[in-house]
């Protein structure tokens, strides 16, 4: 079984400061995503990579900053968090290409206060 | 652009019976049609998938068919279960090298007694 972990489950932030979070894949895919979901709008697309040591902005990706240290890890950073990145963020990878399933993480509920 | 449209946000239904989710799209290039099921508080998961026009794929007792001159690709299931209770997510593979997912906002399906 596919596997993707997420740490935090959740957080607290304040306004302005520095969030960090962090994303594991045991699946040996070279694409990995960040994806944020508010209610009525799906996900959508903040950062992805699909090889170690290289990001690529997604749809979103204004406030955000990603870091690919490895194959297996992925995060997303919030320099300055603002009330407006109050959302829950979900990792996910995949094998690429576009037939390829994508494997979710559980997803860290973030809220910024 | 891709685009993907899910017409009903809210579907309340009575267990047993039938339900069908839009899902219609809108890309230049070949499509590659998705189905996820969100549990509460879960990750998505993938239900279904499909490329092939006018085929048929099953799941779980749910189905649905691309049909490339609709731009379509709705989600069926002849007796709904109360643990059908979840969010749908129709999503499209984008045509760019990312090979991210274009979610539409998501059907919620609630499923009564």
């Amino acid at each position: 079984e596919a596997a993707v972990t997420q740490s935090p489950r959740s957080k607290v932030a304040v306004t302005g400061g520095k969030v960090t979070l962090s994303c594991h894949q045991t699946n040996n895919h070279d694409y990995m995503y960040w994806y944020r979901q508010d209610t009525g709008h799906g996900l959508r697309l903040i950062h992805y990579s699909y090889v170690a040591d290289s990001t690529e902005k997604g749809d979103i990706p204004d406030g955000y900053k990603a870091s690919r240290p490895s194959q297996e890890n992925f995060s997303l950073i919030l320099e300055l968090a603002s009330l407006s990145q109050t959302a829950v963020y979900f990792c996910a990878s995949s094998g690429g290409g576009a037939y390829a399933e994508q494997f979710f993480g559980p997803g860290t509920r973030l809220t910024v206060l | 652009g891709d685009s993907v449209t899910q017409t009903e946000g809210l579907v309340t239904l009575t267990k047993g019976l039938p339900v069908m989710l839009n899902c219609t799209y809108q890309t230049t290039y070949s499509p590659f049609l998705f189905w996820y099921v969100q549990h509460l508080n879960e990750a998505p998961k993938l239900l279904l998938k499909s490329s092939t026009d006018n085929k048929r794929t099953e799941h779980q007792g749910f189905y649905a068919t691309l049909h490339k001159s609709s731009s379509s690709f709705h989600l069926q299931k002849s007796s709904v279960q109360l643990s059908d209770s979840a969010l749908y997510f129709c999503a499209l593979s984008s045509s760019s090298g990312s090979w991210q997912l274009i979610f539409g906002s998501g059907t919620q399906l609630t499923v009564m007694p």
